[in-house]
């Protein structure tokens, strides 16, 4: 059964733009969540989607949004690029039932110059 | 908002000797407690993982240890190995929100 996969691996944007990062879930899962990883600060939570619709959501900016599809596939979406936003962005897939443990993909790195 | 708290950012320990990472949480809805280890380039893994209604869980080399009313876990690997040497992250889950810690350094010396 394949993992979770990120795409793409790396990504290099400047201030001001945007990205749209891709996640295709453990086949069968529905819940997705994302989350932010910089060095001192572990993971922050971003959010958690099941079935299409926004589950939980963190404490960020409206310039981090995201969506998934009837596949369960997930993207996320960030806006308006900051310096502050360079980090690895991971994602996590479950079957979406509470507290059970996420599998997650090897993440997108992204720098923002 | 730091709900989950790791205060060491590393540790390190010699070969075959016990390693014990900590972890402390804020939020008392919070009812399973889950540790991963990463490696660099790779996504955290799951280790272990214990519920709140224990105090201890064990795998093989690796236990847990759940303090509930200090809010306080750890994690015991005995005996250490150099393959432990990773970065260890502790979470807490309350249903579908969970949160992680920032992470412990680990490194084990032959």
């Amino acid at each position: 059964k394949a993992g979770v996969t990120q795409t793409p691996r790396y990504l290099i944007k400047t201030r001001g733009q945007q990205v749209t990062l891709s996640c295709s879930p453990i086949s069968g899962h529905r819940s997705v969540s994302w989350y932010q990883q910089t060095p001192g600060q572990g993971l922050q939570f971003l959010f958690e989607y099941f079935s299409e619709t926004q589950r939980n959501k963190g404490n960020f900016p409206g310039r981090f949004s995201g969506r998934q599809f009837s596949n369960s596939r997930s993207e996320m979406n960030v806006s308006t690029l900051e310096l502050g936003d360079s980090a690895l962005y991971l994602c996590a897939s479950s079957s979406g039932t509470a507290n059970e443990k996420l599998f997650f993909g090897s993440g997108t790195q992204l720098s923002v110059l | 908002d730091q709900q989950v708290k790791q205060n060491s950012p590393s540790l390190s320990v010699q070969e075959g000797r016990i390693s014990i990472l900590n972890c402390d949480y804020t939020n008392s809805m919070f009812d399973y407690f889950l540790w991963y280890k990463k490696y660099p380039a790779e996504g955290p893994t799951f280790l272990i993982s214990i519920s709140s209604i224990k105090d201890k869980n064990e795998d093989g080399r690796f236990t847990v240890f759940l303090n509930k009313s200090a809010k306080h876990l750890s994690l015991h690997i005995v005996p250490s190995q150099p393959g432990d040497s990773a970065v260890y992250f502790c979470a807490a889950s309350a249903n579908f929100d969970m949160r992680f810690g920032a992470g412990t350094r680990l490194t084990v010396k032959p």
